[in-house]
C-alpha cells in the first residue's frame, strides 16, 4: 500500500511566523496536489505539481515537488489567521485508476493573532 | 454553478437502520468519488465511478453500496448502519485538467450511528 506521510501532524504558531509542512513517501508519484480544508467544509485544491523539482507560488504559499517525485513541501511566509486549517497532500501514482488519489493524514495548522 | 452538493448535511442513525447519502455535481465531470474522513485517518476512498455506468471499490468498501444514477448524481447507501460507520462523508468529482485530475469536494455529510 502506498503511503503519504505528512509532518508535523499539528502546528500552532503566531501570526507573522514562517512555517514549512512536509509530505513524504517511498513511492514515486506522477503528480502531487495540496488541498486546504477548513472546519465543516470539504477540501479545496490549492495547487498541483507535476515535474520533479517544480516550485509553484500562490501568494505567500510556496509549493515544491521533490526531484525524485516522492516528496513535497509547503512553505507559508508570514502566516495569517486566515491560513488556519487542515493541509492535505494527495498523490496520483503511475498506472493507478484514473483520477484516484492517495491522501496523507494532514497537517492541522493554527495561526494565532 | 453550485459545484458539488451533498444531502443531508447531518444525520443520526440507530444501529441497523439504512440510509442513502446523495451527491450531485453540475460541472459535467465524468468521475465521481465517495470518501470517509475519520480523525487521524485522513481521507479514505470508499467507492468511485470513473464514468457514467461504472463503479469500482476503493480502499474501504465494506458495508456500503453505490449507484451512479446519471452523469450528475452518485449516491452512497448504508444498508445496515454500524457504529464503525460514524464519520464525515465527502463526495468529490473530477475531470482531466492539464493531464492531471483535480478533485472538487462537496461540503460533507456528518453521520453518527448510535
Amino acid at each position: 500500500t502506498q503511503l503519504l506521510e505528512q509532518s508535523p501532524q499539528f502546528l500552532s504558531i503566531q501570526e507573522g511566523e514562517n512555517l514549512t509542512v512536509y509530505c513524504n513517501s517511498s513511492s514515486v508519484f506522477s503528480s502531487l496536489q495540496w488541498y486546504r480544508q477548513e472546519p465543516g467544509e470539504g477540501p479545496v485544491l490549492l495547487v498541483t505539481v507535476v515535474t520533479g523539482g517544480e516550485v509553484k507560488k500562490l501568494k505567500r504559499l510556496t509549493f515544491q515537488f521533490g526531484d525524485a517525485r516522492k516528496d513535497s513541501s509547503l512553505h507559508i511566509t508570514a502566516a495569517q489567521p486566515g491560513d488556519t486549517g487542515l493541509y492535505l497532500c494527495a498523490g496520483r501514482n503511475y498506472g493507478g485508476s484514473q483520477g484516484n488519489l492517495i491522501f496523507g493524514k494532514g497537517t492541522k495548522l493554527s495561526v494565532k493573532p | 454553478n453550485a459545484g458539488v452538493t451533498q444531502t443531508p448535511k447531518f444525520q443520526v442513525l440507530k444501529t441497523g437502520q439504512s440510509m442513502t447519502l446523495q451527491c450531485a455535481q453540475d460541472m459535467n465531470h465524468n468521475s465521481m468519488y465517495w470518501y470517509r474522513q475519520d480523525p487521524g485517518m485522513g481521507l479514505r476512498l470508499i467507492y468511485y465511478s470513473a464514468s457514467e455506468g461504472t463503479t469500482d471499490k476503493g480502499e474501504v468498501p465494506n458495508g456500503y453500496n453505490v449507484s451512479r444514477l446519471n452523469k450528475r448524481e452518485f449516491s452512497l447507501r448504508l444498508e445496515s448502519a454500524a457504529p464503525s460507520q460514524t464519520s464525515v462523508y465527502f463526495c468529490a468529482s473530477s475531470e482531466l485538467a492539464g493531464a492531471h485530475y483535480e478533485q472538487y469536494f462537496g461540503p460533507g455529510t456528518r453521520l453518527t450511528v448510535t
